[in-house]
């Protein structure tokens, strides 16, 4: 089975600064990892996807991930925090076969709040 | 290309009664996938729909069922509600569901049961 934890709950920066959300997964088999946004009353965008192609993956909005097989994680960075980055953020794992059709494990999430 | 539709967005019903969500997902996918996201468990999943037939199913009751059309529309339903289905349902759809396929997700039915 497939499992992921983010590390911290809520996250605060300020605009302008470096955002950093941290990602593990736990997985037996070559995983497929992603991020996903969520804004309040809405549903989840796509950010990024790691498929076992580039280790460095870059994603929309500015956001990046690198893939770290000897750490297990898939870390979430932005250079530059903007205002519209506020909202919570979701790491997700799935595997290839049949058992896994359709389904994302995802973490718990890391709200993420930019101070002016 | 329009995006995963949800209807309706919100819906209010009483312990004991039944819902049907409804999904229609992007245009090509034909994988749906259901969702419930509440703020103790988070996001988890339910079950998958491909070409009419339920592939994947995760660990929820009987009382959680769906269905996929021919034109890849999916709903969702569930039976005798209790106060501890009140969730956001979120349905996602792929082009095949496959473990490298990104999911896309829709804004969701916000179910409240009273």
């Amino acid at each position: 089975a497939q499992s992921v934890t983010q590390l911290g709950s809520h996250v605060s920066v300020s605009e302008g600064a470096l955002v950093l959300l941290r990602c593990n997964y736990s997985s037996s088999v070559p995983p497929y990892l992603f991020w996903y946004v969520q804004y309040p009353n809405q549903g989840l965008q796509l950010l990024l996807k790691y498929t076992s192609a580039a280790t460095l993956v870059k994603g929309i909005n500015g956001f990046e991930a690198e893939f770290k097989k000897s750490e297990t994680s898939f870390h979430l960075t932005k250079p530059s925090a903007h205002m519209s980055d506020a909202a919570e953020y979701f790491c997700a794992v799935s595997v290839g076969g049949g058992t896994s059709y359709g389904k994302l494990t995802f973490g718990q999430g890391t709200i993420l709040t930019v101070h002016p | 290309k329009a995006g995963v539709t949800q209807t309706p967005r919100y819906l209010i019903k009483t312990r004991g009664q039944q819902v049907t969500l409804s999904c229609s997902p992007i245009s090509g996918h034909r994988s749906v996938s259901w969702y419930q996201q509440t703020p103790g468990q988070g996001l988890q999943f339910l079950f998958e729909y491909f070409s009419e037939t339920q592939r994947n199913k995760g660990n929820f009751p009987g009382r959680f069922s769906g269905r996929q059309f021919s034109n890849s529309r999916s709903e969702m339903n569930v039976s005798t509600l209790e106060l501890g289905d009140s969730a956001l349902y979120l349905c996602a759809s792929s082009l095949d569901g496959a473990g490298g396929s990104p999911l896309h997700f829709g804004n969701g039915t916000r179910l409240t049961v009273t």
